[in-house]
Parts: structure tokens; C-alpha cells; sequence
């Protein structure tokens, strides 16, 4: 049982233009969410964050959405440049507050087209 | 800044050889944790850690096992490797339950013969 969807295996944006990756969850317990970027060969480095309690959360070129009634978060980026092409994954910290990880969706691979 | 080493980058094993992953974090983080990564299926959880010698199953924790004797070291475990545990493993670590950031190392790549 996936409780983390990204259904976009893939993304081409053009540089210069605005990025947007999705995620979808089913727990609605989730209360924190995570988008971690990914380069190949690389640990995944921490993004951006947002807590349940809000909905968006701003740094620099990004911006995480947080629609709680539809259990969707986005991410923004713009504007897009070629050093953002990586994969992004978004994850959701499970509930209860315990030491446990993160639950992850399988990843949308950006890839900036200049 | 935090750092989370691992002590391989890459990893040759042949199938049925007993496999240590090595990871080391210099914060003193409370927390942490082993996943592997495979395409098209995002990271998986295999073990956690909260504390040493505290140790809880993840979400594949079959074919494992973990190790956390010093606060700073987390090790996993292939007991008898299997070419279906070729993959990219990546260690995190984090201060403190209440806390959300997990911070990565740069992953082993082990490929079982």
C-alpha cells in the first residue's frame, strides 16, 4: 500500500520557466512533509518542509503547497535552471511522533532543458 | 554541518558472502537509519535506530540486520547475500524524534554476483 504517490516518473521544463512536481498521500495523519533532491550517486539532500498545520512554506525559488482536503502537495520552482534537473522525492513523516522514518514516493526525475 | 559517511561508495559481493554497510554520523544524532533505493520504487525503510543498541524493523527488513554498539555508528547487516539485494543503500541520521530533517550519506552501490 503506497501512501505516498509521485505519478510523474519524469518532468521537462524548460529553463527560465516554472517547475511544478506533485505528490499525492492517503494517511491523513501525515503531519510533516519533505521534498529531498537527488542527484545520481549522491545521498538525497533535504529541500524544503511543511508542517500540517500550514499550507505553503517559501524558500528562496522554492515553494512547497500543502492542499490538506485533498491530500496533494506541490512543489515550485521558479524560475527552473539547469542545476536543478536531479530527482525529487517527496516524504511524509508517519505518525505517532516516534523515531521512525520517513515514508517516501518513488521520485519524479526534473530535468531542465536549456 | 552535519556529516553521515558511509564507508564504501561501491560494493562487489558474490551471493551467499556475509556483507557489513558501514555508516558513521559526527552530530551525535539520536536516530538513525538504513534504506535502500531501487528504481521505480523510491526509498524503502529496512531499519531504524533510536538509540544505541535500540534497534526497530522498517518496512523490508527481511535478509537483514543492524548494528548500533557506539551512539555515532550504524551498521547493516547482509547475513548471506542475494542477488536481489543489489542496490543502492543509503544511510540517515537524525537529532532526535522530534525532529523531521533526516540527513543522508552518499549511498553504497552493491551489486551481488
Amino acid at each position: 500500500d503506497q501512501q505516498v504517490k509521485q505519478n510523474s516518473p519524469s518532468l521537462s521544463v524548460q529553463e527560465g520557466r516554472i517547475s511544478i512536481l506533485n505528490c499525492d498521500y492517503t494517511n491523513s495523519m501525515f503531519d510533516y512533509f519533505l521534498w529531498y533532491k537527488k542527484y545520481p550517486a549522491e545521498g538525497p539532500t533535504f529541500l524544503i518542509s511543511i508542517s500540517s498545520i500550514k499550507d505553503k512554506n517559501e524558500d528562496g525559488r522554492f515553494t512547497v503547497f500543502l492542499n490538506k482536503s485533498a491530500k496533494h502537495l506541490s512543489l515550485h520552482i521558479v524560475p527552473s535552471q539547469p542545476g536543478d534537473s536531479a530527482v525529487y522525492f517527496c516524504a511524509a513523516k508517519r505518525p505517532g511522533g516516534g523515531a521512525d522514518g520517513l515514508t517516501f514516493g518513488k521520485g519524479t526525475h526534473l530535468i531542465i532543458q536549456p | 554541518d552535519v556529516k553521515v559517511t558511509q564507508s564504501s561508495r561501491y560494493l562487489v559481493k558474490r551471493t551467499g558472502e556475509k556483507v557489513f554497510l558501514e555508516c558513521v554520523q559526527d552530530m551525535d544524532h539520536e536516530n538513525m537509519f538504513w534504506y535502500r533505493q531501487d528504481p521505480g520504487l523510491g526509498l524503502r525503510l529496512i531499519y531504524f535506530s533510536y538509540d544505541v543498541k535500540m534497534k526497530e524493523k522498517g518496512d523490508i527488513p527481511e535478509g537483514y540486520s543492524v548494528s548500533r554498539e557506539k551512539k555515532e555508528r550504524f551498521s547493516l547487516i547482509l547475513e548471506s547475500a542475494s542477488t536481489n539485494q543489489t542496490s543502492m543503500y543509503l544511510c540517515a541520521s537524525r537529532y532526535g524524534a522530534t525532529y523531521n530533517e533526516q540527513f543522508f550519506g552518499p549511498g553504497t552501490r552493491l551489486t551481488v554476483l
